[in-house]
């Protein structure tokens, strides 16, 4: 079964600086997709990012990336010019590219932004 | 946009008692999902279904049922609740068809067995 792991519980930073989520995951699978969520306080879950496995390149949007490393299985998600609206919970997760289209979560990471 | 709602945003139950927490998407999607959201546990698969009055088991289906007798609406049935059920539940739903699909996440439950 595949497993998904975020180290850091909670993380914090500046306004306007960059700020890294880490994220790994375990599979024998060569084919699957990850997803970084965002669940803003009291609000709705929302799709941050996403990223094929068969894809060398770092999926990006806007101010967010990842940094894909399949070898590593590792799969980080990097903010950069941080905003107060950036602050939530981060969900890390997998899908198999094969079979039921479910989601494997990490355990989530919270990032709190200082003014 | 998808939308997804649950029935109630709080619910206070008492131990035992039989527990429906509903659950209903707009945009026609297949896929329907049940986790539970625990604090150092992330989200925890209930159920899923991928078509009317198809139901699979998650990770954790213990102690829940599920029932989609219409394709927007899927219910989670608590059949006897117990204290260890207290947590968040999270529906999301999306499409079969597509090849890197979204789950699209309602507001939660927030469920207190007391």
């Amino acid at each position: 079964a595949q497993t998904v792991t975020q180290s850091q519980p909670e993380m914090s930073v500046q306004e306007a600086e960059t700020v890294t989520l880490s994220c790994t995951y375990d599979t024998s699978e060569s084919d699957y997709y990850l997803f970084w969520y965002k669940q803003p306080p009291s609000r709705q879950m929302i799709l941050v990012i996403r990223q094929e496995a068969y894809k060398q390149q770092n999926a990006t949007e806007n101010r967010f990336s990842v940094n894909f490393q399949k070898a590593a299985k590792s799969f980080s998600l990097k903010i950069s010019d941080s905003q107060l609206g950036d602050a939530a919970m981060y969900f890390c997760a997998y899908r198999s590219a094969s079979g039921a289209q479910k989601l494997v979560f990490g355990q989530g990471t919270r990032l709190t932004i200082n003014p | 946009d998808v939308k997804v709602t649950q029935s109630s945003r709080y619910l206070v139950k008492r131990t035992g008692e039989k527990v429906f927490l509903e659950c209903v998407q707009d945009m026609d999607h297949e896929n329907m999902f049940w986790y539970r959201q625990d604090p150092g546990l992330g989200l925890r698969l209930i159920y899923f279904s991928y078509d009317v009055k198809m139901k699979e088991k998650g990770d954790i289906p213990e102690g829940y049922s599920v029932s989609r007798e219409k394709k927007e609406r899927f219910s989670l049935i608590l059949e006897s609740a117990s204290t260890n059920q207290t947590s968040m539940y999270l529906c999301a739903s999306s499409l079969i068809s597509s090849d890197i699909y979204e789950q699209y996440f309602g507001p939660g439950t927030r469920l207190t067995v007391t």
